[in-house]
Formats: structure tokens, sequence, C-alpha cells
């Protein structure tokens, strides 16, 4: 079985400070991890993903995240924070083998302070 | 290349009629799911089609079906609605398999009063 916990429900950050997501997961096999954000009445955007390579992971807009299976850690990161960055942003798991099916966090909501 | 489509984008329909909502995944996907996102249950999986059959499905009553073309576009079918029902559906494509991350489609809103 799959599961996803994101530790906190709601972020606030300062413009131009750096962003941490936490979000730690539970697999049965070697898991495939993504980070989606989700903007306000929109669909939901691939931000980065994991997928056994390297476990430095970069994706766009300046976002990148560390897989860190001793820890079982998929933490979102950004330097610098923009306002554009406001949203809902979303950690999943999916286990490698079969099974076609995407398990979603409950969501981290981050709010960028002017 | 065009993304995920979705159609209709907004739907307002009374309880116990029935529903069917469609998604047309990016050229040349082969893979669709479909997932329902609500405030109290969050994103949940409802099913995935790959050539036609229906390779996995979620913990959903029966009312809630779907069916995927030879063209791979697919269709979710609600019966006898339900206000719980309503929800953001969301579609996803994948070219073959999904561990490389699924496109996502802006979703159908159904509204069931």
């Amino acid at each position: 079985a799959q599961s996803v916990t994101q530790l906190d429900s709601h972020v606030s950050v300062s413009e131009g400070t750096p962003v941490l997501l936490r979000c730690n997961y539970s697999s049965s096999y070697s898991p495939s991890l993504f980070w989606y954000v989700q903007h306000p009445n929109k669909g939901l955007q691939l931000l980065l993903k994991y997928t056994s390579a390297a476990t430095l992971v970069k994706g766009i807009n300046g976002f990148e995240a560390e897989f860190k299976k001793s820890e079982t850690s998929f933490h979102l990161t950004k330097p610098s924070a923009h306002m554009s960055d406001a949203a809902e942003y979303f950690c999943v798991v999916m286990d490698r083998f079969g099974n076609e099916k995407l398990t979603f966090g409950t969501g981290t909501r981050l709010t960028i302070i002017p | 290349k065009a993304g995920v489509t979705q159609t209709p984008r907004y739907l307002i329909k009374t309880r116990g009629q029935q529903v069917t909502l469609s998604c047309s995944p990016i050229s040349g996907h082969r893979s669709v799911s479909w997932y329902q996102q609500t405030p109290g249950q969050g994103l949940q999986f409802l099913f995935e089609y790959f050539s036609e059959t229906q390779r996995n499905k979620g913990n959903f009553p029966g009312r809630f079906s779907g069916r995927q073309f030879s063209n791979s576009r697919s269709e979710m079918n609600v019966s006898t609605l339900e206000l719980g029902d309503s929800a953001l559906y969301l579609c996803a494509s994948s070219p073959v398999e999904g561990y490389y991350g699924y496109t996502f489609g802006s979703g159908t809103r159904l509204t069931v009063v």
C-alpha cells in the first residue's frame, strides 16, 4: 500500500524568501514521486518527478526536491518565493509496478506575503 | 501540442439524474485516469484505462463507470446522482504508464442540486 503525508496544511512565506514544503511517503515498492501544483479553479500542473534516477530533482519555475530513502521524504524547495507561487501543492506517490494509481497528499496551501 | 481536454467545464444536475463527462487525452497518450476532487476527501482515484481496458479501479460505488474508445478518448458516467457527487472531476493522460507523470486536464465542475 502507498500513502503520502504532507506535514503542513498551510505555509506562509515572504516574497523573496525560501520555500520549504514537506512530504513523507510510504510505499511497498520502489516508488515514483511527484509534486503537482494547482492554482485556483485550475487543473493540476506537474512541477517535478522522481523516478529512481538522480535523487535531487529539478523542476519548473525554480522548484526542486530531494528524494531521501532513509527518511522516506521528498520535500519541495525553492530558493526565492515569487507572488505567482501562491497555490495549492500536492505531493503524490505511485508504486512503480503495475498499479497505475496516483495517491495524493492532502495538499499544502502556499501563501506569499508581499 | 494540445493538452488534455475535458468537456464540459461546468455542469449542474439534479439528484437522481445521470451525467457523462468527456476527456480527450494528449495525442499519442494511451493511458487515461479519472480523479474526483472534493474539499472533504481531497483527490481520489476513480479508474484508469489503457487500450480500451480498465486496468485499475478505486473504491467508488458502481454508480461510477467509465470507458475508453479506440482513439483513447474516455468518458465517465455517474448514474443516480447524489448531492455528495458534487466535485471537480479531473482526467489525466500518460503515454503508456504513469510513473513518468500524468498530464491533467482543467477538470469538469459538477454541481448536484
